[in-house]
């Protein structure tokens, strides 16, 4: 079937270590890319999009994202994690082929501990 | 607070009664989304809505649930004969069109709890 993954379930980081966040997705043809965080208490956020351009892509936060069309990739990375990061990350997908239905992954929870 | 609103936050009611969730998107944002969140899971697509006209509708929208937006503005969620699995967050998200503004921003969501 055709979806989006998410490598780690729950990644428990402490304070400055590096992080990385896999998202993978199945549909072929143009996506658009998004990660979302959801900090405990509150609603879902943009981090940053990705729809054409530098596969490099840069978001709030001092996260960034890197699109690898040939390996269908989309993975959220940040240098040096703070205890305030410690959320549930989301990556989302618009297949062109799915109209404009967002598709989420499962979400991985972050930890970071001071 | 000019973002996505939603009401009511927490609906706690018993299995086959109905109830309805209401959201107001952003004022100038003309597509408007609802989905389903569970524990543990990522959001799940319910329905779409471009201006009025409800242009998809997920798989996982049975007969008792319906969605309406009737001026193109707030849109209201209601869930007939409510039953335990259909316990979780109501999420509604809006957003503006064309493919550089494609991004939708999230309310905080109402919790569902059927007993």
């Amino acid at each position: 079937a055709q979806s989006v993954s998410q490598h780690n379930h729950h990644v428990i980081l402490s304070e400055a270590a590096s992080l990385e966040l896999g998202c993978n997705y199945s549909y072929g043809g143009t996506v658009n890319l998004f990660w979302y965080v959801q900090y405990p208490g509150q609603h879902l956020q943009l981090l940053l999009k990705y729809f054409s351009g530098d596969p490099l892509v840069k978001g709030i936060k001092g996260f960034e994202a890197e699109f690898i069309k040939s390996k269908f990739s989309f993975n959220l990375r940040k240098p040096s994690v703070q205890w305030s990061d410690t959320a549930e990350y989301f990556c989302a997908v618009i297949p062109a082929s799915y109209g404009q239905n967002f598709v989420f992954g499962p979400g991985t929870r972050l930890s970071v501990l001071p | 607070d000019t973002g996505v609103s939603q009401d009511p936050r927490h609906k706690i009611t018993k299995r086959g009664q109905n109830v309805t969730f209401r959201c107001d998107p952003i004022s100038e944002h003309n597509r408007l989304y609802w989905y389903r969140q569970t524990l543990g899971q990522g959001p799940e697509f319910l329905t779409y809505f471009q201006n009025e006209a409800q242009l998809e509708k997920s798989r996982l929208l049975s007969d008792r649930f319906s969605a309406e937006r009737p001026k193109g503005s707030f849109s209201t969620l209601e869930i007939q004969h409510t039953e335990q699995g259909d316990s979780a967050m109501y999420l509604c998200a809006s957003g503006v069109g064309g493919i550089a503004g494609n991004t939708i921003y999230f309310g905080e969501g109402s919790w569902l709890t059927v007993v």
